[in-house]
């Protein structure tokens, strides 16, 4: 069946590292993929998305590409910010009509 | 533009009670969900309505959680009795009606339950 699966956590860093964290997804057909971020006490937030093979969603200096070869969606900022300390969910949606599929999430915390 | 507004925000009961969580979706979204998400997981789907009929309830835990969504727009989320294990935050989402896989789904901040 449709799964994502997303590395496990928690992700230390040091402010201004670089960051990966790694998303892959087992689907049939062709879904949309999403990164989204959920900040202490709060809800989920769209962080970005992609809707083909190749394309790259960006947002707030984070980036993925949707990679069909390596069916793989990995998360990337060049310069992480202590504000950026969250959970990242990876996930999928294979129709206009059906639900979001969510990987486990990866708890991210950056030291000043 | 307004969000997904859900209430209580909090709600401490315990086990065999019962509790309510309502959820107004985005003005115009056809689709709402309902989502569990248990502490340190994933948040995964209870129920997904279209308007008001039901598109997809296979996780619901039917004999003690329900659904409804009488006219296609505010939504409830009942659970009678209720279980230790059902303490999670309760998501509620909504999204536009056709288009794409691609279509964003909006959540609200949630509904944190912990039963006692």
């Amino acid at each position: 069946g449709n799964s994502v699966t997303q590395m496990e956590g928690p992700v230390t860093l040091s402010e201004e590292a670089f960051l990966t964290i790694n998303c892959t997804y087992t689907a049939t057909g062709y879904p949309s993929l999403f990164w989204y971020v959920q900040y202490p006490g709060e809800g989920l937030q769209l962080l970005l998305k992609a809707t083909k093979a190749d394309d790259k969603g960006s947002n707030k200096g984070f980036e993925a590409t949707y990679r069909k070869e390596t069916t793989s969606f990995h998360l990337e900022k060049g310069s992480v910010q202590v504000s950026d300390s969250a959970v990242y969910f990876c996930a999928l949606k294979y129709s206009s009509a059906s639900k979001i599929i969510f990987g486990s999430g990866t708890r991210l915390s950056i030291r000043p | 533009e307004a969000g997904v507004a859900q209430s209580p925000r909090y709600k401490i009961i315990e086990k065999r009670q019962s509790v309510a969580f309502w959820c107004n979706p985005i003005s115009g979204h056809a689709t709402l969900y309902w989502y569990q998400q248990i502490l340190g997981q994933g948040p995964k789907l209870l129920i997904q309505f279209q308007n008001n009929g039901v598109v997809d309830d296979s996780q619901l835990p039917k004999d003690r959680f329900s659904a409804e969504r009488l006219k296609g727009v505010d939504s409830t989320l009942k659970i009678q009795p209720a279980k230790l294990e059902d303490s999670a935050v309760y998501l509620c989402a909504s999204s536009l009606e056709g288009g794409s896989s691609g279509n964003t789904i909006y959540f609200g901040e949630g509904s944190w339950l912990t039963v006692v």
